[in-house]
């Protein structure tokens, strides 16, 4: 069946880094754009990367911009996200998502459809 | 960025009582390519997020028909029925454009 399972979640110390994993089974993983979702203790859902199918356009949050770097190895059906300068506010369940991206050519630019496939979600906790 | 707006933050619903959820964005989400990129998701406790709806009012596979999504423009509803007991939960709205963003969410109890 479609699934999307994270890893590499921990508690890590302020400005150390950490490197989550997704890996995707059960559809055509090359096919689709996987996002980074997080969720902080108790509150909403926060946007995090995206990653095209072929990881040609990588795109950040302002909050993550310059600290985290999101790819992907579709050899092995498995995203990253790679963490960088861990803050407290990091704090969160992190969730990989698959997507599909609609491409306007004319128009010159591009729409999420929204995600459609989730991960169960790792746990990262910045704390001394 | 699109902020979305979604009311009310807590609904409580009594079981068989319709529901509904109301998200306004601020701007306008149809796009260039005539479609309107607004997305509903379900997040039960203690479980992943779980898209319902799609472009509005597109119900995903396994989805009961008790829900529905309607809207134009920048006004968007969901709505529920008649609420049943595995409904409690969070419900978010989500648009398209990039960068993508979420309403605050809307916690759906029972009386």
């Amino acid at each position: 069946q479609v699934q999307l399972v994270e890893s590499g979640g921990g508690v890590v110390q302020p400005g150390r880094s950490l490197r989550l994993s997704c890996a995707a089974s059960g559809f055509t993983f090359s096919s689709y754009g996987m996002h980074w979702v997080r969720q902080a203790p108790g509150k909403g859902l926060e946007w995090v990367a995206v990653i095209w199918y072929d990881g040609s356009n990588k795109y950040y949050a302002d909050s993550v911009k310059g600290r985290f770097t999101i790819s992907r190895d579709n050899s092995k059906n498995t995203l990253y996200l790679q963490m960088n300068s861990l803050r407290a506010e990091d704090t969160a369940v992190y969730y990989c998502a698959r997507d599909v991206i609609v491409v306007v050519p004319a128009a010159n630019s591009f729409y999420y459809y929204g995600m459609d496939v989730w991960g169960q979600g790792t746990t990262v906790t910045v704390s001394s | 960025d699109v902020v979305m707006t979604q009311s009310p933050l807590s609904l409580p619903v009594t079981l068989g009582q319709p529901a509904s959820i109301s998200c306004r964005s601020s701007q306008s989400l149809v796009h260039s390519d005539g479609n309107t990129y607004l997305n509903w998701f379900q997040q039960r406790p203690g479980q992943s997020p779980r898209r319902l709806i799609y472009k509005v009012s597109n119900r995903d596979s396994g989805v009961p028909d008790r829900f529905s999504g309607s809207g134009s423009g920048t006004d968007f509803t969901l709505k529920i029925s008649r609420v049943e007991a595995e409904d409690v939960g969070v419900y978010y709205c989500m648009q398209g454009t990039h960068p993508l963003t979420f309403g605050g969410g809307t916690k759906v109890e029972i009386k």
